[in-house]
């Protein structure tokens, strides 16, 4: 039962690098999310997904790109990494709709450092 | 728009100690409210929730009711743990027909000292 699954857990890039943080959940779930945490700030929406095949920006979209690929996965992608994107990036997804209130299930985070 | 304000931390207390830790809100309707709980280096996990006015959530200790009349859901736990450190995060529902995005407050670390 693994739920959200995010890979890597640790990072660390040079600025101007680039990766893919890559998220996975197991439970048929249609809403996805990123979020990137910072001390001080509480959890920022970065980008979410309704369902497949749809993407929104959320609060702090400006410097990443996100894939929905599938049901089961959803990718956040730095182009061209800054030091301000040195963060925690987790990844969550929840049931159907807000008619359900679901609950949001979280995976457990990506620590990424920009030199 | 919809908020959510947390008391500031960190919240230091001695093990057996009484916890409260204020959540207050601002949103149209009537949304379903929810603590989570964040333990070190893991992610976010639901604690408790409540659907409706007074409404009382709780779950390992753990209690808050939802009082439309104040617009709060203050967590309280009549003996904490060392094991309770962590930050806690409160969270409300969106209104009914949108995407489904919860406003989350911005935490509270818990510092429970044997």
């Amino acid at each position: 039962n693994a739920g959200v699954t995010q890979t890597p857990k640790f990072q660390v890039l040079k600025t101007g690098q680039s990766m893919t943080l890559q998220c996975a959940q197991d439970m048929n779930h249609n809403s996805m999310y990123w979020y990137r945490q910072d001390p001080g700030m509480g959890l920022r929406l970065i980008y979410y997904s309704a369902s497949e095949g749809t993407t929104d920006k959320g609060e702090v979209p400006n410097g990443y790109n996100v894939s929905r690929l599938n049901k089961r996965e959803f990718s956040l992608r730095l182009e061209s990494a800054a030091p301000s994107q040195t963060s925690v990036y987790f990844c969550a997804s929840s049931g159907r709709s807000s008619a359900t209130n679901e609950k949001l299930f979280f995976g457990s985070g990506t620590q990424l450092s920009v030199l | 728009g919809d908020s959510v304000t947390q008391m500031e931390g960190p919240v230091t207390l001695s093990e057996e100690a009484f916890l409260t830790i204020n959540c207050t809100y601002t949103a149209t309707g009537y949304p379903s409210l929810f603590w989570y709980v964040q333990y070190p280096g893991e992610g976010l996990q639901l604690l408790l929730k409540a659907t409706k006015a007074d409404d009382k959530g709780s779950n390992k200790g753990f209690e808050a009711t939802y009082r439309k009349e104040t617009t709060s859901f203050h967590l309280e736990k009549g003996s904490v743990q060392v094991s309770d450190s962590a930050v806690y995060f409160c969270a409300l529902s969106p209104p009914l027909g949108g995407s489904y995005i919860p406003t989350f407050g911005r935490g509270t670390s818990l510092i429970v000292h044997p």
